[in-house]
């Protein structure tokens, strides 16, 4: 079972439209959970990180976290053809060394 | 905001040299790491290094060495290049373990030929 699986989509939304991003990790002792968005040919950059269960929001993005599921999602709302990219979903297991990410889900707001 | 550089966008080698890629942060950042990335297989983890002079391998180290010799500055090295290792190389720091997300750098594309 892979640490880390995300489903590798393509995802497609029309613009406006709510973007759902879902994830799911196999280590029950995973403490933090990161969203990074990569646009074609760059490299990925941070977008929200979560700790707690619950929802976390910034902005048109929200973070969902279900530890007792072992699941994590990105909402992105109002989707704008400019969030077109992929977005990797990563966890880290308290001091533990590195973090673990996903294959990542591509996503295409279309206008 | 904390920049991660990358020395070069782009690099073609030749089977068999040595290849040294470079990385500079910039905000005093404890932990660097350097990736791979491949269609179809994601980031994988080559090296990181968490103190000067200190370093750990990660799940792909063969065929790749690293230094830290200074805290700013974390080098990749191929020590003979070879066609598989043609890759995008994605250089990151951290300001600690568990709750902080990585800064990446803007990543090197090697094509070995």
């Amino acid at each position: 079972q892979k640490e880390v699986e995300q489903n590798s989509g393509p995802l497609s939304v029309p613009e406006g439209a709510i973007a759902s991003l879902n994830c799911t990790y196999s280590d029950r002792g995973s403490q933090s959970f990161f969203w990074y968005r990569q646009y074609s040919g760059k490299s990925p950059e941070l977008i929200m990180f979560i700790y707690s269960n619950g929802d976390k929001e910034d902005g048109r993005f929200t973070a969902q976290l279900n530890k007792a599921s072992q699941y994590v999602s990105l909402l992105i709302r109002d989707s704008q053809p400019s969030d077109s990219a992929t977005y990797l979903c990563a966890v880290n297991i308290y001091n533990n060394n590195d973090m673990r990410f996903g294959a990542g889900t591509r996503l295409t707001v279309k206008p | 905001d904390v920049k991660v550089t990358q020395s070069s966008r782009y690099l073609v080698k030749r089977t068999g040299e040595k290849v040294f890629l470079e990385c500079v942060q910039d905000m005093d950042h404890e932990n660097m790491f350097w990736y791979r990335q491949d269609p179809g297989l994601g980031l994988r983890l080559i090296y990181f290094s968490y103190d000067v002079k200190m370093k750990e391998k990660g799940d792909i180290p063969e065929g790749y060495s690293v230094s830290r010799e200074k805290k700013e500055r974390f080098s990749l090295i191929l020590e003979s290049a070879s066609t598989n290792q043609t890759s995008m190389y994605l250089c990151a720091s951290s300001l600690g373990w568990g709750g902080y997300g990585y800064t990446f750098g803007s990543g090197t594309r090697l094509t070995v030929v």
